[in-house]
């Protein structure tokens, strides 16, 4: 079946533009997480969403970071005023359930950000 | 002091090698220790989990938990090059999310 899709694939912004990036989950999942991989970071966690919960933000690095689940499917993750190093791999991941499956994510392929 | 720390050198070895890989983790409260795959400009994929301690076998792979020293490994056996890939140790601090070392870039030559 379909797996987890991410859009774009690649965005080359300006500092100090918006960027908005979409995932689309495996349908039938009701768990979808945010993390960020950077060179010398690793994958950071940055929200989780589950169900109609309201979501676990600890991981956004500011309050130029948020993300929004829309009718418990497709989520998108909005970076205001980015800056150079918010440039990174943006990767969503999604699972069968929260708690009990998590340690089972499916991973989409990403969305590479760059900031110049 | 990291949830879960991993070494992040590169590991070049010849085709039917094994190939060794580990992490520590700092909280012995911690029970799932999971290790994904992740190949060139896409995402990771779950490779093999570990509830508490213990061995796991699959195939050529091996997944290992020493609890009293909080260390995680990864064993590929009979290495092939469609192993070469980046390997990250996990483990999950809470009911949430994960927790990823930074892992390691392996290359088997053929």
């Amino acid at each position: 079946g379909a797996g987890v899709s991410q859009s774009p694939s690649n965005k080359v912004t300006e500092k100090g533009k918006d960027v908005e990036l979409r995932c689309d989950p495996i349908s039938g999942h009701t768990a979808l997480y945010w993390y960020r991989q950077s060179l010398g970071q690793g994958l950071e966690f940055l929200i989780y969403f589950q169900g109609n919960s309201a979501p676990d933000k600890s991981g956004l690095p500011s309050d130029r970071f948020s993300a929004e689940r829309t009718g418990g499917s497709v989520s998108t993750l909005t970076i205001q005023r980015t800056q150079q190093e918010d440039s990174a791999v943006y990767l969503c991941a999604s699972s069968l359930r929260g708690a009990q499956s998590s340690y089972e994510q499916y991973f989409g392929p990403g969305t590479r950000l760059t900031v110049t | 002091q990291k949830e879960v720390e991993q070494d992040p050198g590169p590991l070049s070895v010849p085709e039917g090698a094994i190939v060794s890989l580990n992490c520590t983790y700092s909280n012995s409260a911690f029970q799932y220790f999971m290790w994904y795959r992740q190949y060139s400009r896409k995402g990771p994929e779950l490779l093999m989990y570990t509830y508490s301690s213990g061995n796991k076998e699959d195939g050529r792979f091996t997944a290992q938990v020493d609890k009293s020293s909080k260390y995680i490994s990864l064993f590929i056996r009979d290495s092939q090059p469609s192993d070469s890939a980046t390997y990250l140790c996990a483990t999950q601090p809470g009911n949430n999310r994960l927790a990823f070392g930074k892992g390691n870039q392996v290359v088997v030559i053929p």
